[in-house]
């Protein structure tokens, strides 16, 4: 069956580091690879999206790559910040309409002072 | 600003109840999505409707049905409620033609006691 991992629940990163979050999927091939964030009580905000015949992607201080031969996406925070924390979400889906999107689980990270 | 709105926050409910939990978007989005949330177990849809009058399931439609008879609103049903629907319910509507971003609701946490 398809299935999204995500690295650790939590992670722990001094203000000021980059923070990378993993994204690791297996029986899926995905048109496109999303990452959302989520604060507590809320839901999902849309960071960015990246398609399968790209390798690299950059928002500001965000930056994801994807490699669909190792089935994995790398999501990177550079110069984190404590309003950074929060709940990260990968998300997996294809380009029709009635394709599936299934979500991983989250990774947690917590920028500290 | 898209705005996705689910009619409450909080809900209570007694085991074999009939439930509705209504989502209303306003940007004409023509993909909607009820999700639930449970801790460790991260996003999992239950259904999804990519056009009006236009359901498909998810991966747990298992006590749930949904309705949507107009474009802006989308209907998850618990025919009978039982404990382990207990869960964070997230609505989300969608524009596939902009790099389909969801725009999820607040959620709405429903206890099944």
């Amino acid at each position: 069956s398809q299935k999204i991992e995500q690295n650790s629940e939590a992670l722990n990163i001094q203000e000021g580091k980059t923070a990378t979050l993993t994204c690791n999927y297996t029986n899926y091939s995905p048109a496109y690879l999303q990452w959302y964030r989520q604060d507590p009580g809320r839901g999902p905000v849309f960071l960015l999206l990246i398609r399968e015949n790209e390798k690299e992607k950059r928002k500001e201080r965000l930056k994801v790559t994807f490699d669909t031969t190792l089935k994995q996406s790398l999501f990177h925070i550079t110069a984190s910040q404590p309003a950074d924390s929060a709940t990260y979400l990968c998300a997996l889906g294809g380009y029709s309409s009635a394709s599936k999107i299934i979500f991983g689980s989250g990774t947690r990270l917590s920028i500290r002072p | 600003d898209v705005k996705v709105t689910q009619s409450s926050r909080y809900l209570v409910k007694r085991t074999g109840e009939k439930v509705f939990l209504e989502c209303v978007q306003d940007m004409d989005h023509e993909n909607m999505f009820w999700y639930r949330q449970d801790p460790g177990l991260g996003l999992r849809l239950i259904y999804f409707s990519y056009d009006v009058k236009m359901k498909e399931k998810g991966d747990i439609p298992e006590g749930y049905s949904v309705s949507r008879e107009k474009k802006e609103r989308f209907s998850l049903i618990l025919e009978s409620a039982s404990t382990n629907q207990t869960s964070m319910y997230l609505c989300a509507s969608r524009d596939p033609g902009k790099n389909y971003e969801q725009y999820f609701g607040p959620g709405t946490r429903l206890t099944v006691t």
